[in-house]
């Protein structure tokens, strides 16, 4: 069975642009999380959907940070402008419905902001 | 507020026994997981505990006090694959898995 699923790996990109991130989670798993983590800590909760509706977006910044789910398969998360403190790892996660305590986590992809 | 606490680093040898504790403080309680993070990597499920009491798994084996909101992770006969940092993590009320900043574990030969 394939894992959760990140693109891309790896993204430089200097300030001020816009990036974005893409999560395929394992099938059949209806809830998908976004994290982020800065090194040295654990991960953050950004957002929570369950199939294609976020019901739980409280940590996202809003201002410059949006996500889609639109088929309540992958996603897409958006940083628009991006600044130097967004450099970090976001990581996708993915549960079975029903199952919130489970989460099986994807690569990340490695975000850095020049 | 929320709060989990667990040591920044730990260095074991080979062979022996290291205990990662964490203590935490949420706003509600619906179990405790472990998770392994090598470096640059995703984190892996290890264990999940949600009644008092000692999970074995294997050679890592993780224990539960909600009373005393306190848990350990128990490693022993460390290998050197086992190098990685060790996130605790609580799933608090509403379902939300908050974590700690890990404990990173170096073995040595």
């Amino acid at each position: 069975e394939a894992g959760v699923v990140q693109s891309p790996r790896y993204k430089i990109i200097e300030k001020k642009q816009p990036v974005a991130f893409w999560c395929n989670p394992i099938s059949g798993h209806n809830t998908l999380y976004w994290y982020l983590q800065n090194l040295g800590q654990g991960p953050e909760l950004l957002i929570r959907y369950e199939n294609e509706e976020a019901v739980d977006d409280s940590q996202l910044p809003k201002d410059r940070f949006s996500a889609e789910r639109l088929k309540g398969v992958d996603s897409t998360l958006k940083i628009q402008p991006a600044e130097l403190g967004d450099s970090a790892v976001y990581l996708c996660a993915s549960s079975p419905e029903g199952d919130v305590y489970e989460q099986y986590f994807g690569p990340g992809t490695r975000l850095t902001v020049t | 507020g929320q709060n989990i606490d667990q040591p920044t680093e730990m260095t074991a040898t080979e062979g022996a026994i290291v205990q990662i504790n964490c203590t935490y403080q949420t706003s509600g309680f619906n179990g405790l997981f472990w998770y392994q993070q090598h470096a640059g990597e995703a984190p892996t499920f290890l264990s999940y505990n949600v009644l008092d009491g000692l999970e074995e798994k294997g050679r890592f084996s993780s224990f539960l006090s909600r009373s005393k909101g306190y848990s350990y992770l128990l490693l022993k006969e460390l290998q050197m694959k086992d190098s990685a940092s060790y996130l605790c993590a609580v799933i608090g009320s509403w379902g939300k898995l908050q974590f700690g900043a890990g404990t990173q574990v170096v073995v040595t030969p």
